[in-house]
């Protein structure tokens, strides 16, 4: 088990809502990563926080959010969903090491936007 | 732009066959590359990692910078290791993430 949780599990949900996902990182973890897997994209890199401070982005949409806290735990926000949003949400979460990390993974969150 | 290449989404062998997961890569940094498997409801765990130069449960790979590839192998497959396996490159100078393959599904036979 790779420590990483991520809550809740599944989300079913209407077009147009907002949802939040929650990641809790690993013990010592300052780097938390959000990702997206969908059939036609597969694993996309959405977003990189390190330490309460947005590192880097990817082809996340603006409707999209994230945010890491004190406690080193990162929300996502995806707001007026859309079908297209359903997908497994995953987040990672690594130490640094010299100049690299290695991210592990939590078990995702499901999006069924209905 | 980076680009993680498995050109196999399905690979079934049989049990004791060898196996090679194939992955290409572009990415005009020096690279840094992982194999991540997923087996079946389960959650993405590291496999192995090309700077580690290690055998994880009896897999290898080894980058090839010249053919740009990091080709999974295990000389004899077993039942267990069926399962979704990524490869994904790592990128750097301040925007690190992992850009992933599309996966290849293993499916060992007995």
């Amino acid at each position: 088990d790779s420590g990483v949780t991520q809550t809740p599990k599944h989300l079913i949900t209407a077009t147009g809502q907002r949802v939040t996902l929650r990641c809790s990182p690993r013990s010592g973890d300052l780097s938390v990563y959000w990702y997206q897997q969908s059939l036609d994209q597969g694993l996309q890199f959405l977003i990189h926080y390190y330490n309460g401070e947005e590192r880097a982005k990817g082809n996340i949409l603006e409707r999209f959010s994230a945010q890491q806290f004190p406690d080193l735990h990162s929300e996502l926000n995806l707001s007026s969903l859309e079908l297209g949003d359903s997908a497994l949400y995953f987040c990672a979460s690594s130490v640094w090491v010299g100049y690299t990390d290695t991210q592990y993974f939590g078990p995702g969150t499901r999006l069924t936007v209905l | 732009a980076q680009r993680v290449t498995q050109p196999e989404k399905l690979l079934s062998v049989f049990k004791g066959a060898p196996v090679e997961l194939k992955c290409n890569y572009s990415y005009s940094g020096s690279p840094e590359l992982f194999w991540y498997v997923q087996y079946s409801r389960q959650r993405l765990q590291l496999l192995l990692r090309h700077i580690s130069r290690e055998s994880i449960k009896g897999f290898t790979a080894d980058l090839n910078k010249g053919e740009t590839s990091f080709h999974l192998k295990k000389p004899f497959a077993q039942e267990e290791d069926s399962a979704m396996y990524y490869c994904a490159l790592r990128t750097q100078g301040g925007s690190e993430k992992l850009v992933f393959g599309k996966g290849t599904k293993l499916t060992v036979n007995p």
